[in-house]
């Protein structure tokens, strides 16, 4: 599959923290996006990196790709309390389609 | 005010009965995809159109149909062959037809059907 996982499944931090959040996938990609979903809510698209670049930085997220070891991370500084959401980790490649993973879900106490 | 939208927000049905779900965007993107996540879920690929008048199949599109005849509107109908509807379905839509690019999504309609 070429599915992205994300590492950890949960995640729990007090606001002003660093997350970190991981993802690996199985085969070659063209790009690895990031989204965010509130709870019951839609998605909305945080950051898209190409294969050919090794980090990518907007705002508050830091994101970086390994093409070799086929990981890619999420970076979120000085979390705040709006951070809490499912974080998804989606690949895309031949199948001319988004493959999304799990999520992670972060939660940020105040 | 540029976006997709979806309606009803919440749906409820009897086992048995088709229902539509209605999805329409105004940001004139070629591509328009449908998911269905279920708790604790990543999305799953039901349907996807590229272009008016045509789309394809996902990875589970038994149970489902669409149409799409404008290029703002892609609905869904669950038909009483899906075998456990009840879940989030999110409509998706994104510029171009590669369908790697970034997807836009809506705000989701959450089926009960019991």
């Amino acid at each position: 599959s070429q599915q992205g996982e994300e590492d950890p499944q949960a995640l729990s931090i007090q606001e002003g923290e660093n997350a970190t959040m991981n993802c690996s996938y199985k085969t070659s990609i063209n790009n690895l996006q990031w989204y965010r979903q509130n709870s019951g809510r839609g998605l909305v698209h945080l950051i898209l990196i190409r294969s050919n670049e090794r980090e990518k930085h907007s705002g508050r997220l830091r994101v970086t790709l390994d093409t070799s070891k086929k990981s890619s991370s999420l970076l979120i500084t000085a979390s705040r309390a709006a951070d809490t959401a499912s974080y998804f980790c989606v690949v895309s490649g031949g199948y001319n389609k988004l493959i999304f993973g799990a999520g992670t879900r972060l939660a940020v106490h105040p | 005010d540029g976006g997709i939208t979806q309606s009803p927000k919440y749906l409820f049905r009897k086992e048995g009965q088709n229902v539509t779900l209605s999805c329409e965007q105004n940001l004139n993107h070629d591509a328009m995809y449908w998911y269905r996540q279920d708790p604790g879920q990543g999305l799953r690929l039901i349907y996807y159109s590229q272009i008016v008048n045509d789309f394809q199949k996902g990875d589970i599109a038994e149970g489902y149909s669409v149409s799409r005849e404008k290029k703002e509107s892609f609905p869904l109908t669950v038909t009483s062959a899906q075998k456990n509807p009840t879940a989030f379905y999110l409509c998706a839509s994104s510029p171009g037809t590669s369908g790697t690019a970034e997807q836009y999504f809506g705000p989701g309609t959450r089926l009960t059907v019991t």
